[in-house]
């Protein structure tokens, strides 16, 4: 889930398909992570969270993997639609109680949905 | 319905000048954020405020400054545009029980594209 250089990784997925997006953090401090999905022209908007202590939470259509052993956070969409087309974000906090909302945010993964 | 807005949505102006984009949310929340969006970056905090009268420096905060008069809004100010600045701008704003923040879910507005010529 991390850009090199000036280019947006990119996932591109036939709808109808399961799309998961990966996303590294290099902080072993964080225990609060937060996936965000952003649409062409707006600002991100919150998809799903999970705290350290857990390994695994699912919303509606989504999951969020945390593993940290490897310090890895993947985000999974089942049966991926058109209208999930949008680059998706994860982001850090160092201190689910102390950071306050300030978030620490990746580079971004750019999904690209074909009908 | 309560809300986050920017303004201006886009503005062109030239190195050197003074230009200030406004943030104004409705939510009565504590803690605001500036942001800048830029291709291979994602997003980079400029500067923060977790109150009237606080303001915090992000990562990114030479050149920019912020001010927070009230709870409502957190107007970003670049005192001396440079082309660097050339960037897209989100505000965030989130709420605060206590010394814990509840979940990670910050509001964005809709962005400022700032390009300075």
């Amino acid at each position: 889930g991390e850009s090199v250089g000036l280019h947006l990784p990119t996932l591109s997925v036939q709808e109808g398909d399961n799309s998961i997006i990966n996303c590294a953090y290099s902080n072993s401090a964080s225990d609060y992570f937060i996936w965000y999905k952003q649409e062409s022209g707006k600002g991100p908007q919150f998809i799903i969270d999970i705290r350290s202590n857990m390994d695994k939470r699912q919303g509606q259509r989504v999951t969020v993997l945390l593993n940290k052993t490897v310090k890895h956070l993947s985000l999974q969409i089942a049966a991926t639609q058109p209208g999930d087309s949008a680059v998706y974000f994860c982001a850090e906090t160092p201190n689910y109680g102390g950071s306050q909302g300030n978030l620490i945010f990746g580079k971004g993964t750019k999904l690209s949905v074909k009908p | 319905d309560a809300e986050i807005t920017q303004s201006p949505r886009h503005k062109i102006t030239e190195t050197g000048r003074q230009v200030t984009l406004a943030c104004h949310q409705t939510w009565n929340h504590n803690n605001m954020f500036w942001y800048r969006q830029d291709l291979g970056h994602g997003l980079r905090l400029i500067h923060y405020s977790y109150g009237v009268q606080d303001t915090n420096k992000g990562e990114v905060s030479d050149g920019y400054s912020v001010s927070r008069s009230n709870t409502e809004d957190l107007p970003l100010t670049l005192e001396s545009a440079a082309s660097s600045q050339t960037s897209v701008y989100f505000c965030a704003s989130i709420r605060v029980y206590g010394p814990r923040i509840s979940t990670g879910e910050l509001f964005f507005g809709e962005g400022s594209r700032l390009t300075v010529l």
